[in-house]
């Protein structure tokens, strides 16, 4: 069965540099999930997205922006990375906005230096 | 904001032994609540979970137990073995514009051979 794609899978980036992380959800879901998992940490809520309209928002940088488009591809835009940015970043997919599932994608490492 | 609080932070066992680990949650409005098994730098894994009109939910070796007047849920996990060995995070859906996830804290188990 296709899974939630994410890319790249790895990133290496200098502080003040630019990242833009890329999601593709399972067919037919029509939600997206972005989670920051820092070191030893649980994943935090970013941003989500519903029939490419933004549905909720958490603990984003104002640095961070992200959109989601006609085919339900996710962009997660990183700008002025910091060093506290390095973290894993997980997209996740769900089926509309009830209680369902959320299907998560093998994350991307991203390392600021 | 939702809150999830998780107990143990480690728990280490013996092989074939029980594992418990509990979260309670703040929000009253939560109604579904996964738990996860991450192992080191993969994605999330659900592994059960339960909808706020249930009490309880098995699957073979994995239980899961809601009470929600206590605001409190369980996972259990009988005859444990060293695949077992993973951190484990509980998680509540926060009820508002979306169905995002609110993870606690996490739980290193070690399961001893």
């Amino acid at each position: 069965a296709a899974g939630v794609i994410q890319s790249p899978r790895h990133l290496i980036k200098e502080k003040r540099e630019t990242a833009t992380l890329k999601c593709y959800p399972i067919p037919r879901h029509d939600t997206v999930y972005w989670y920051q998992q820092g070191p030893g940490q649980d994943p935090q809520f970013l941003i989500s997205f519903y029939e490419k309209m933004q549905s909720d928002k958490g603990s984003i940088p104002d640095r961070f922006s992200a959109q989601q488009f006609s085919d339900y591809h996710s962009e997660l835009n990183m700008s002025s990375l910091e060093l506290g940015d390095s973290a894993l970043y997980f997209c996740a997919s769900s089926l509309d906005r009830g209680d369902n599932e959320q299907f998560f994608g093998p994350g991307t490492r991203l390392t600021v230096l | 904001g939702e809150n999830v609080e998780q107990h143990p932070s480690t728990l280490s066992v013996q092989e074939g032994d029980s594992a418990v680990i509990k979260c309670t949650y703040s929000d009253s409005a939560s109604n579904y609540f996964p738990w996860y098994k991450q192992e080191l730098g993969k994605r999330p894994q659900l592994i059960i979970d339960i909808r706020s009109n249930v009490g309880e939910k098995k699957d073979q070796r994995i239980a899961v137990t809601l009470n929600k007047t206590a605001k409190h849920f369980s996972l259990h996990i009988t005859e444990t073995q060293p695949e077992d060995s993973a951190v484990y995070f509980c998680a509540a859906s926060y009820r508002g514009a979306t169905n995002k996830l609110i993870f606690g804290t996490g739980t290193l188990l070690a399961v001893q051979p």
